[in-house]
């Protein structure tokens, strides 16, 4: 019955080094949301899964950026050649799909890019 | 200007009531949402409204739609310390699974 879960909370690395986020989202939900939150601005949508149509990546802000989601449940964002802007909090949510009103949030994972 | 705006910083006494302000540009927004983000964690979806309403109220939250003037307002009685938080506005448009957030509201109450 645990919520979203997030790893790693916290991820330091070096400019130029990949990196791979994961979320859990909760058992059941079909739908999965990847949220960029930088310092002082909104939520920034980032890309969106429902089942087994294909996503929905209108918000990745470059080729660096990609994400899977395996199985319908676990997902992965990855950034590879990591970026001093790419410093952020990354969000991850689920949902059921006609409830996307209400979506549960993961406590995020803490990038930074040194 | 930005699709859903909000004030960055509100400041109340304990007791008092807070009033959080939001608008929005988008006249085909089908739900609009109110969200809390404590340090350090997620968001937690706090209460939402259809456009078709003009008001919804649970517990100490009212939240009001004036959809004339696309703004939304989220109020809370009788603020208390553990309500300091970042309070998100955010909407979405039937068809859409994906709302748009503000830049969210740093409520800060003191004693």
């Amino acid at each position: 019955g645990a919520g979203v879960s997030q790893s790693p909370s916290n991820k330091v690395t070096e400019k130029g080094k990949d990196v791979e986020l994961r979320c859990d989202p909760i058992s059941g939900h079909t739908a999965l949301y990847w949220y960029r939150q930088s310092l002082g601005q909104g939520l920034e949508f980032l890309i969106y899964f429902q089942g087994n149509s294909a996503p929905d990546k209108s918000g990745l802000p470059s080729d660096r950026f990609s994400a899977e989601r395996t199985g319908g449940s676990v997902s992965t964002l990855t950034i590879q050649r990591t970026q001093q802007e790419d410093s952020a909090v990354y969000l991850c949510a689920s949902s059921w799909r006609d409830s996307s009103y209400e979506q549960y949030f993961g406590p995020g994972t803490r990038l930074t890019v040194t | 200007g930005e699709d859903v705006e909000q004030s960055l910083f509100l400041s109340v006494r304990e007791g008092d009531s807070s009033v959080i302000n939001c608008t929005y540009t988008d006249s085909s927004s089908t739900y609009l949402y109110w969200y809390k983000q404590e340090p350090g964690a997620g968001l937690q979806l706090l209460t939402y409204i259809f456009s078709n309403m003009d008001m919804k109220q649970d517990q100490r939250l009212t939240v009001l739609l004036n959809k004339k003037d696309k703004h939304l307002s989220l109020r809370i009685a009788d603020t208390q310390t553990g309500d300091s938080a970042i309070y998100f506005c955010a909407e979405s448009r039937g068809g859409s699974y994906i709302p748009t957030f503000g830049r969210g509201t740093s409520l800060i109450v003191h004693p």
